[in-house]
């Protein structure tokens, strides 16, 4: 079966450091993306992985390890703005266009 | 550039009431989605298409239908609404010419409540 896991919800403190955790089982593995989402509004696109490793993008990086099925997102420097959900999705081989997404991790920032 | 647009933005229907949502991209897109969106659940693909014309079913296809007879336009059809489609819509849409990583590009989605 197809199934992607991330914590439901986390709370984190201005200024620090989050890592959002995700971990997949699908049939099939042609990237794995980050998508952040503020309640009420559409999902934004914020990172890809294809191969295992860390993709760094200013203060957002996301690593992936297709062995084990398993991505995180590392959010530095909190800002209040980054009080959002944040959804892992993988993109499916068999058909090239399928991606299936997780529910998401509600994080929270706190002053 | 006005992206991905929805129309409408919110609805409410009666059980056995059919609508159609509109959904609208200028990007020049080949793929088009249609995603549901639950509390507690990921987004579930409805219908995609790959191209003006063609059309499949994703991972929650029934009681919908999709039409794309213009490659900036896919519609989502609910023939008899029931109360189990009350959901948050989301549309989207995405191109491998323009990008190798061919992300999406949501719509601000429409929020459908069947009574």
């Amino acid at each position: 079966g197809q199934n992607i896991d991330q914590p439901t919800e986390m709370t984190a403190t201005e200024g620090a450091i989050v890592q959002i955790n995700c971990t997949y089982q699908t049939s099939g593995f042609n990237g794995l993306f980050w998508y952040q989402q503020h309640a009420g509004e559409a999902p934004t696109f914020l990172s890809y992985n294809v191969l295992d490793g860390l993709e760094e993008k200013g203060r957002f990086s996301s690593f992936l390890s297709r062995s084990k099925g398993y991505s995180y997102l590392l959010l530095k420097e909190l800002q209040m703005k980054d009080s959002a959900s944040y959804l892992c999705a993988v993109r499916d081989s068999t058909g090239g266009f399928k991606t299936i997404f997780g529910a998401g991790t509600r994080l929270f920032v706190k002053a | 550039n006005a992206g991905v647009t929805q129309t409408p933005k919110f609805r409410v229907l009666k059980t056995g009431q059919s609508m159609t949502l509109l959904c609208a991209q200028d990007m020049n897109h080949e793929y088009m989605y249609w995603y549901r969106q639950d509390p507690g659940m990921g987004l579930r693909l409805i219908h995609y298409s790959v191209g003006e014309g063609t059309t499949a079913k994703g991972e929650v296809p029934d009681g919908y239908n999709v039409s794309r007879l213009k490659k900036q336009n896919f519609l989502l059809g609910l023939e008899s609404a029931a109360p189990s489609q009350t959901s948050v819509y989301f549309c989207a849409s995405s191109s491998t010419r323009t990008s190798a990583y061919n992300e999406q590009f949501f719509g601000p989605g429409t929020r459908l409540t069947v009574l």
